[in-house]
C-alpha cells in the first residue's frame, strides 16, 4: 500500500535560516514525487516534480532531492523569508497504487521575522 | 488563464441531502481527480477518471459517485450527505499521470 510522511508536522524558524523538509514513502515502484505549497484557505500549487531517473530539482532557493533506495525526498529552502510561511505538502505517484498520487499531511512551515 | 475551476466555493447541507460538487479545467488535460483535505491527515483521493471514459475508487470512495462528463468536466455527487462529509474538497487535473498536478481553489462543505 502507498503510503507517504512527513516530519515535522510543523516548523519555526528565524528569517533567513536554510531547511530542510523531510518526505518518506514506501511504494518502491515510484514514477514521480512532487512538493507542493498551500497557503491558509487555498488550493495547491506545484512547485517542484522529480521524475523516478532524476536525483533533485531546483527552482530559485527551493532544491528537492529524491532518494528511491531509501524511500526519502528533502524539500531545502535556502535562506527563508516570511513569504515562505504555508504548508508544504509532498505527493507519491507510483505503480504500486496504479498511478494515483498519494499524499502526506504535510508540514506548517513558519518563518519569524 | 483559468486553470481549474470549481463550484460551489462553500456548502451547507442538511444530513440526507444530496449535492454535486462541479469541476472544469481548460487545460486539455486527460486526468482528473477528488480529494477530500482534512485537518492534520492530508489529501486522501476519493476518485479519478485517468482519460475520459473512466472512472476508479481511490482511497476514501464510499458516500460519493463520480461522472467524466466529457474531457474537461468532472464531477462529485453526495447522494445521502453524512457529518463525516464535512471537509474541504479539492479537483486536480493533469496531462497524464506522470506530470504535475494543477488544483483548483477548493470546496469547502459543512454537513449538519
Amino acid at each position: 500500500k502507498q503510503e507517504v510522511t512527513q516530519i515535522p508536522a510543523a516548523l519555526s524558524v528565524p528569517e533567513g535560516e536554510n531547511l530542510v523538509l523531510n518526505c518518506s514513502f514506501t511504494d518502491s515502484a515510484i514514477y514521480n514525487l512532487q512538493w507542493f505549497r498551500q497557503d491558509p484557505g487555498k488550493g495547491l500549487t506545484s512547485l517542484l516534480l522529480i521524475q523516478s531517473s532524476q536525483r533533485e530539482q531546483t527552482s530559485g532557493r527551493l532544491n528537492a532531492s529524491l532518494d528511491k533506495s531509501s524511500g526519502r525526498s528533502t524539500l531545502y529552502i535556502a535562506a527563508s523569508q516570511p513569504g515562505d510561511s504555508a504548508t508544504y505538502l509532498c505527493a507519491e505517484t507510483g505503480g504500486a497504487g496504479g498511478f494515483k498520487t498519494i499524499f502526506g499531511a504535510g508540514t506548517r512551515l513558519f518563518v519569524k521575522a | 488563464n483559468a486553470g481549474v475551476t470549481q463550484t460551489p466555493k462553500f456548502q451547507v447541507l442538511k444530513t440526507g441531502q444530496s449535492m454535486t460538487l462541479q469541476c472544469a479545467q481548460d487545460m486539455n488535460h486527460n486526468s482528473m481527480y477528488w480529494y477530500r483535505q482534512d485537518p492534520g491527515m492530508g489529501l486522501r483521493l476519493i476518485y479519478y477518471s485517468a482519460s475520459e471514459g473512466t472512472t476508479d475508487k481511490g482511497e476514501v470512495p464510499n458516500g460519493y459517485n463520480v461522472s467524466r462528463l466529457n474531457k474537461r468536466e468532472f464531477s462529485l455527487r453526495l447522494e445521502s450527505a453524512a457529518p463525516s462529509q464535512t471537509s474541504v474538497y479539492f479537483c486536480a487535473s493533469t496531462r497524464t499521470a506522470l506530470e504535475k498536478l494543477f488544483f483548483g481553489s477548493g470546496t469547502q462543505l459543512s454537513v449538519l
